[in-house]
């Protein structure tokens, strides 16, 4: 499994676009990018999956750059109910691969 | 449509029980199932995965145990409870054989006494 890198926190005003990015150097061809939610006492829920290049859908983007070592999450204007903490995952596209989270980062979005 | 269940919801134990939380999983067949662990404020550690009946694979050597006697039932347990076992306990479902999302109950707070 690749390994991930990303910061532990960020803070965010309400309104503003929030990008996270997400460092996996060792990223292997056949993986793919995945993005988690967790909010406080509930499972992590997805957000957004991606190859290469970007990846859009109605709760955020997904940006991938050629060499695909890192990948970065984009929140368009993010509000109070976006806190949360989020997780990079990296991992191959066969389900028989177990599913590994890293620390996370955790987004505080203020008033 | 698919659907997991977790069960309970909260669960206060005193050190030295015993320890047994479900996970079913409804509207699919042959999902590869997990159990995390999350301590407070920390990340989720994957404890256990498994790919199909009687299948288990340990991922951190612990005190406790998975079993998955039926096709979407996973069973997580432990014979005597420790105060560091104290924690949210999430089951999880992913498709087998893609790179779909993986789906989480809604989790058990376990608090050991």
């Amino acid at each position: 499994l690749a390994k991930t890198t990303q910061p532990i926190s960020m803070d965010s005003y309400e309104g503003q676009e929030v990008n996270i990015t997400c460092s996996h150097n060792n990223i292997a061809t056949n993986d793919y990018i995945t993005w988690y939610q967790q909010f406080p006492s509930q499972g992590p829920r997805f957000i957004i999956q991606g190859y290469k290049t970007k990846v859009t859908n109605e709760v955020a983007s997904l940006f991938i750059p050629a060499d695909r070592k890192s990948s970065t999450l984009s929140l368009p204007r993010v509000s109070l109910s976006d806190t949360a903490v989020y997780y990079c995952l990296v991992g191959d596209v066969g389900g028989y691969q177990k599913v590994t989270f890293g620390t996370g980062t955790k987004l505080q979005v203020i008033p | 449509s698919q659907t997991i269940h977790q069960w309970p919801a909260t669960l206060v134990q005193p050190v030295g029980s015993p320890l047994s939380l479900e996970c079913t999983v409804e509207g699919t067949s042959n999902p590869n199932l997990y159990w995390y662990r999350q301590a407070a404020g920390r990340g989720l550690q994957l404890l256990f995965y498994s790919v199909g009946i009687g299948q288990i694979s340990s991922e951190v050597p612990q005190n406790l145990s998975a079993s998955r006697p039926q096709d979407r039932q996973f069973i997580l347990s432990s014979k005597k409870l420790l105060l560091s076992d104290s924690g949210f306990y999430l089951c999880a479902w992913r498709m087998r054989g893609t790179n779909t999302e993986a789906f989480f109950g809604q989790g058990t707070r376990l608090t050991v006494v």
